[in-house]
């Protein structure tokens, strides 16, 4: 699976939008971009995914750009509960089926 | 709540005992993986089983770890002669694998284990 980059932390205003950047330049055609989240002491949780089209749905949106190197995971109004480690993570369709977590982008939504 | 469900919520040992851990996964999912998380690392791959079959273990899973899935529906972790480098959450997730799209797993709350 493709390594990814994203940033250390993040701030947001509540109410404002999050937008949680990840970089995964050695991407190739028949991987998919996944995105979770952890909130303290609690499993991961499931925000959404995308192959090559931009994704949306009841949580987040989901960009990804055109040479499909790079992704950006909006919330659109963020709140006190979205405050998480939010991952962004490569996984080929096919073959291995483990998750690989980076380390993640630590969100803190300020009221 | 996912609908993944892992018992006990915590276990506190002492360091030489077996534990056990139980994965229930959402009850249509033929699919189910096991993952480790210390503290400020994000979770690692232990192992997973289509079905009943386990079909891929990682180096992270030593020879005192076993893991099964006897009927294909809940799953159930052990550890043998407990060590305090396995305190850590051990957290279950599972999914439905269908024709060739990419399958989502969806993780229950996890189990913390401390070892004395």
């Amino acid at each position: 699976d493709a390594k990814t980059t994203q940033p250390t932390s993040m701030d947001c205003a509540e109410g404002r939008a999050a937008n949680l950047p990840c970089n995964h330049s050695t991407i190739s055609g028949n991987e998919y971009v996944y995105w979770y989240r952890q909130i303290h002491s609690q499993g991961p949780q499931y925000i959404i995914h995308g192959l090559k089209n931009n994704e949306t749905n009841e949580m987040a949106s989901l960009i990804i750009t055109e040479d499909r190197k790079s992704s950006t995971l909006i919330l659109p109004h963020a709140t006190l509960r979205d405050t998480a480690v939010y991952y962004c993570i490569v996984r080929v369709a096919t073959g291995r089926r483990a998750l690989t977590f980076g380390s993640g982008t630590r969100l803190q939504v300020q009221p | 709540d996912t609908g993944v469900s892992q018992n006990p919520r915590h276990k506190i040992t002492k360091r030489g005992q077996n534990v056990t851990f139980r994965c229930d996964p959402i009850s249509e999912h033929n699919r189910l993986y096991w993952y480790r998380q210390t503290l400020g690392q994000g979770p690692e791959f232990l192992t997973y089983f289509q079905n009943e079959a386990q079909l891929e273990k990682s180096r992270l899973l030593s020879d005192r770890f076993s893991a099964e899935r006897p009927k294909g529906s809940f799953s159930t972790l052990e550890i043998q002669r407990t060590e305090q480098g396995d305190s850590a959450m051990y957290l279950c997730a599972s999914s439905l694998m269908s024709g060739r799209a990419s399958d989502t797993q969806y993780f229950g709350p996890g189990t913390r284990l401390t070892v004395l």
